[in-house]
């Protein structure tokens, strides 16, 4: 199947300071981008829909300012978490979206905000 | 909205034993649903799928049948093993294109040998 990677594996940061996170579909383009949380023993979160050119769509409750998104190219999408505090430390997986309807899914980024 | 119901976890079992996994799902007009495995360290996987009523999904001995009566979509698998260890999502997406997958909470399952 199609290959998705996110980096950073793992970040931890200091309260009040911003993380980005990328994610890279390896060898195909997504137009579509998808940003999700998981929370400890809970499902995956969809946080927004992230189209390529254009600006992000982002579920209820999903503060755009806080989360932001930028899809650049067809093969990259960042996520960036706007001044971090622990209540933000989760795990974040991205998922791309292929010509064919498919999705896949990035291994996830560990945040951990102290 | 569109959501996701499955049971709740840990399942704990025993290798050669019979699996199930319920999953519920509650959606306006057609969804295909899926079942997707989270290995431990790993991204989710794709485990099987099914688009439309009375469909099957199977892959790795696993299979699931989608039930638009009881609007269902079970993971069953006839002997499990110490590798299928890991947590299990049921998932829907609405028939409408470009939309994203929603998840149930996940199973985790637990096989000893």
């Amino acid at each position: 199947g199609a290959v998705v990677s996110q980096h950073p594996s793992r970040v931890i940061c200091k309260s009040g300071t911003s993380v980005k996170i990328e994610c890279r579909s390896l060898d195909f383009q997504a137009t579509t981008m998808f940003w999700y949380r998981q929370f400890p023993k809970k499902s995956l979160m969809l946080m927004a829909t992230s189209n390529e050119g254009s600006k992000a769509t982002y579920e209820q409750g999903v503060e755009k300012d806080k989360f932001l998104i930028n899809h650049a190219s067809l093969t990259l999408s960042t996520l960036t978490v706007t001044s971090a505090h622990p209540e933000d430390s989760s795990f974040y997986i991205c998922s791309a979206r292929t010509g064919k309807d498919e999705q896949f899914f990035g291994p996830g980024t560990r945040l951990t905000v102290l | 909205g569109n959501s996701v119901t499955q049971m709740e976890g840990p399942v704990t079992l025993s290798e050669e034993a019979f699996l199930t996994i319920n999953c519920t799902y509650t959606a306006t007009g057609y969804p295909s649903l899926f079942w997707y495995v989270q290995y431990p360290g790993e991204g989710l996987q794709l485990l099987l799928k099914a688009t439309k009523a009375d469909d099957k999904g199977s892959n790795k001995g696993f299979e699931a049948t989608y039930r638009k009566e009881t609007t269902s979509f079970h993971l069953e698998k006839g002997s499990v093993q110490v590798s299928d260890s890991a947590v299990y999502f049921c998932a829907l997406r609405s028939n409408q294109a470009g939309t994203a997958l929603i998840f149930g909470k996940g199973t985790t399952l637990s096989v000893s040998s």
